[in-house]
C-alpha cells in the first residue's frame, strides 16, 4: 500500500507568516491528492482536491501544490481562524490513506 | 442543503457487533460513492471502507477487512457499515462522506457527517 508522510508534525506560526506543509506519497499517485482542515472538535473540511483545485467557498490564501509524489499546502497569510490540524490523502486507488497530520498554531 | 446524519454508534463489549447507518439528504444519493472513515480519540483520520454509487464495488482497510461491510439502500438514501469481531482499537468516531462526482470512487469527500462514537470496552 502507499503510505502518505506530512512534515512537520507539528508548526507554530505567528499571524501573516507564510506556511508551507508537505506530503510525500510513498509511490507516485499523480495529481489524486487532497488537503482536509480539522478544527478542535469540528469535522474535516475539504480545501484543495486534483492537488491544485480550491474546493468552492476555501479562502484564497490557501493553496495546493505538486504531482507524482511530493505535494505541498501553503497559507499565503496565516489567520488565526486557520488554527486546526491538516490532513492530505490520496484518493486514486483503495486504501484512501490519510497522513498523519499537521497541527498548526499560533505563536 | 448536503446532509449526512449517522447513528447506531454506542458503547459494545469486544468481540460483539454494531451497525451505523448514515441518512443522507440534499442530493441525488444513489449517483454518488459514499465511504466511512474514523478518527480514534486524539488521533488522526483512517479511511475505512467506500462503496460505489450503485453499490457493486466496495473496498476496505485492511484493519477491518472481514470483520465490516459497507452496503447501502438508494431506495432509502441511506449507507451502512455492519461492524463484526469489535476489537478495543476499534474504537473511534466514525464519520460517513461523500465524494463530489458522479458515478465516481477516485475522488475526495466534500461532505461529512457529523460522525457516531463507538467504544468497544468490557
Amino acid at each position: 500500500d502507499i503510505q502518505m508522510t506530512q512534515s512537520p508534525s507539528s508548526l507554530s506560526a505567528s499571524v501573516g507568516d507564510r506556511v508551507t506543509i508537505t506530503c510525500r506519497a510513498s509511490q507516485d499517485i499523480s495529481n489524486y491528492l487532497a488537503w482536509y482542515q480539522q478544527k478542535p472538535g469540528k469535522v474535516p473540511k475539504l480545501l484543495i482536491y486534483a492537488a491544485s483545485t480550491l474546493q468552492s467557498g476555501v479562502p484564497s490564501r490557501f493553496s495546493g501544490s505538486g504531482s507524482g509524489t511530493d505535494f505541498a499546502l501553503t497559507i499565503s497569510s496565516l489567520q488565526p481562524e486557520d488554527v486546526a490540524t491538516y490532513y492530505c490523502q490520496k484518493y486514486n486507488t483503495a486504501p484512501r490513506t490519510f497522513g498523519q497530520g499537521t497541527k498548526v498554531e499560533i505563536k | 442543503e448536503v446532509q449526512l446524519l449517522e447513528s447506531g454508534g454506542g458503547l459494545v463489549q469486544p468481540g460483539g457487533s454494531l451497525r451505523l447507518s448514515c441518512a443522507a439528504s440534499g442530493f441525488t444519493f444513489s449517483s454518488y460513492g459514499m465511504s466511512w472513515v474514523r478518527q480514534a480519540p486524539g488521533k488522526g483520520l483512517e479511511w475505512v471502507s467506500a462503496i460505489s454509487a450503485g453499490g457493486v464495488t466496495t473496498y476496505y482497510a485492511d484493519s477491518v477487512k472481514g470483520r465490516f461491510t459497507i452496503s447501502r439502500d438508494n431506495s432509502k438514501n441511506t449507507l451502512y457499515l455492519q461492524m463484526n469481531s469489535l476489537r478495543a482499537g476499534d474504537t473511534a468516531v466514525y464519520y460517513c462522506a461523500k465524494v463530489p462526482f458522479l458515478q465516481s470512487m477516485a475522488a475526495p469527500f466534500d461532505y461529512w457527517g457529523q460522525g457516531a462514537l463507538v467504544i468497544v470496552s468490557s
